[in-house]
This record gives C-alpha cells, structure tokens and sequence, in this order.
C-alpha cells in the first residue's frame, strides 16, 4: 500500500519561471491537504481539495499561487513567477475523509536562485 | 485564536529519559489532535491523535495527556532513545480538514 508520493523530490527555479509540484494521494483517498514549511519553521495551511474541488484555499497567496485536483491524475500546486521568498518545502498530504488522519508525502524542496 | 503554541523549542534528554513536549490552544472548536514526528529531509508522520473524549492515549511509548478545561496537551516519550531525535509536531483541527500545527520542538536524545 504505496504511501503519498510527490515529485519531484528537489527542484531548482529561477526567479521568474513557473514551479509545478505534483502530488499523488493514498490509494482509496480523495482530500488532499498542501502545507508549506519555511526553513526552521512550522507547517502552514496552504489549500484543501477534494476531488475536481477546492474546499479551503485560505492559506494561499492570492497572488501567483494556484492548485488543483483533476478527477484523473495527481494534484498540482502551480507557483508562477517564483520569487526567493518561495523557496521552502512544500508537503502534500492526504486523508479518507475530512475528520480523518492526515498522512505526508515525502515533500518537494524548492529552492529558487 | 487559530494558533497552537507549542513549548519547548529545544530539548535535550539522556537515553532512557522521558521528554515532556507541551500545547495550547484556543480554539474551543477543535476537536482532534494529532502528533507528528519529522526527521531532517523526510515528511512528518503521524504518531499518535487524541480527540477531546478522552484525558490519556497511550501508543508503545508515547502517551498524549489532554486537559480540555485548560486547553492543553502533551506529549510524554518514554524511555527515550537516541532513534527518538528528531522534530515533533503537535496540531489541531475542527473538521475542517485544515490542520493547525505548534511551532515544532527539537528533540536530541544523547546516548
């Protein structure tokens, strides 16, 4: 029973080019959960998706950020026009139902030069 | 009225010692509460959770303590090992799916 995958696990932009983070969730699970954390920081909220919906994006930069849950596929968070202050890693999770345990992908590390 | 404070930052314990790692919240609303365990470069995993129903839960070596009345929670690791260093998260959440997480503290248990 495969956990919650993410790629790529490390990725390197320059400022001004788009970042594209996938995330595939447990099998049989259909809320994911996208979290940022900052060097030598706590996990933020950033959005909650179910299936071809967004629930929660309340934690996402108005500006710049996107994301979204194809009813095929992995999720996807789209960062344009990255900027150093995006430089972070940002963790998926996912979960059965929304009450339940949330489990974490491995995260994918963006560093922007 | 979202935030969960977690304290300490940093702890130190010897092998065998039991590190004690506190929260707090506000948010009456919130009704579960896990804990999450990180090491450097991996995601958080979960280790134990804890809803409001009950005072104690206890997993192998780990035990959450809850107080509702004073809103607080804790994480009690016994036995520790060195194996046991690492970050630890509390959280929360009122079935909104969107988890609340303390600041992190840093275990180090020496051999």
């Amino acid at each position: 029973n495969a956990g919650v995958m993410q790629n790529p696990r490390h990725l390197v932009r320059r400022r001004g080019q788009e970042a594209r983070l996938r995330c595939s969730p447990m099998k049989g699970h259909s809320h994911v959960y996208w979290y940022r954390q900052l060097p030598e920081e706590g996990l933020k909220f950033m959005v909650y998706l179910q299936k071809e919906n967004i629930i929660d994006e309340s934690g996402m930069p108005k500006e710049r950020f996107s994301a979204e849950f194809p009813k095929e596929g992995p999720s996807i968070l789209r960062i344009q026009q990255v900027v150093r202050g995006d430089s972070a890693a940002y963790f998926c999770a996912s979960s059965l139902t929304r009450s339940n345990e949330q489990f974490f992908g491995p995260g994918t590390r963006l560093t922007v030069l | 009225q979202q935030q969960v404070k977690q304290s300490p930052q940093s702890l130190i314990v010897q092998k065998g010692g039991i590190p004690i790692i506190n929260c707090a919240y506000e948010n009456t609303a919130f009704d579960y509460f896990p804990w999450y365990q990180q090491f450097p470069g991996k995601g958080p995993a979960l280790l134990i959770a804890i809803r409001p129903d009950v005072s104690e839960k206890k997993e192998g070596r780990f035990t959450i303590s809850f107080n509702k009345s004073a809103k607080q929670f804790s994480l009690h690791i016994m036995d520790s090992q060195p194996g046991d260093s690492a970050t630890y998260f509390c959280a929360a959440t009122s079935n909104t799916g969107k988890l609340i997480f303390g600041q992190g503290t840093t275990l180090q248990v020496k051999p």
